[in-house]
């Protein structure tokens, strides 16, 4: 059956180094690959989205990566800060017309 | 508003209860989702519409489980008879692409959180 992995539950790191987060996936093969970022009672906000055939996306101090042979994506975070303590999920679909697969998510927390 | 907006934020359900949850998606978007999230989890698809079209209902558990969008825009998600099993909160995302939100941003509600007792 299809299987999303992020890393771990939790990342706990200091205030301007860089957070780096995991994303797997088994029996998959996803055309899309989504990440957003879910504060406590509130809804996942979208963060960014890259396509299998992209290597990078960029944004401001977010990067994703997107490796379709190692079936991964890492998400980074420079220079981070207490605000960016949140939870992070990946989401991945198979092709336009069909709905987000999660995984559970990593609680990242950046202490100063 | 200019957001999804959902309603009620909270709602208690006496076990065997009916309940109805509210979406009000952004203005003109096609696309709507129905998600179940439980503690600790990500949230899991229950149901998709383009416009009032019912295009998936594949992830919803049990024909408890009912969601409509007679008119293209708000959208009710019903539980028939609610279990324990059912406590969640329920999320609901829109998109202004009609096939839905794999290769765009999708907006989430800030979800209705049920509890059954």
């Amino acid at each position: 059956s299809q299987k999303i992995e992020q890393n771990s539950e939790a990342l706990n790191i200091q205030e301007g180094k860089t957070a780096t987060l995991t994303c797997n996936y088994t029996n998959y093969s996803p055309a899309y690959l989504q990440w957003y970022r879910q504060d406590p009672g509130r809804g996942p906000v979208f963060l960014l989205l890259i396509r299998e055939n992209e290597k990078e996306k960029r944004k401001e101090r977010l990067k994703v990566t997107f490796d379709t042979t190692l079936k991964q994506s890492l998400f980074h975070i420079t220079a981070s800060q207490p605000a960016d303590s949140a939870t992070y999920l990946c989401a991945l679909a198979h092709q336009a017309g069909t709905a987000l697969i999660f995984g559970k998510g990593t609680t990242l927390s950046v202490s100063s | 508003g200019a957001g999804v907006s959902q309603s009620p934020r909270y709602k208690v359900a006496k076990r065997g209860q009916d309940v109805a949850l509210r979406c009000d998606p952004i203005s003109g978007h096609v696309s709507l989702f129905w998600y179940q999230q439980a503690l600790g989890q990500g949230p899991e698809f229950l149901t998709y519409f383009q416009n009032e079209a019912q295009l998936d209902k594949s992830g919803l558990p049990s024909d408890r489980f009912f969601a409509e969008r007679p008119e293209g825009s708000v959208s009710t998600l019903k539980i028939q008879r609610t279990q324990q099993e059912d406590s969640a909160v329920y999320l609901c995302a829109s998109s202004k692409r009609r096939f839905g939100t794999a290769n765009t941003e999708a907006f989430f509600g800030q979800g209705t959180r049920l509890t059954v007792v």
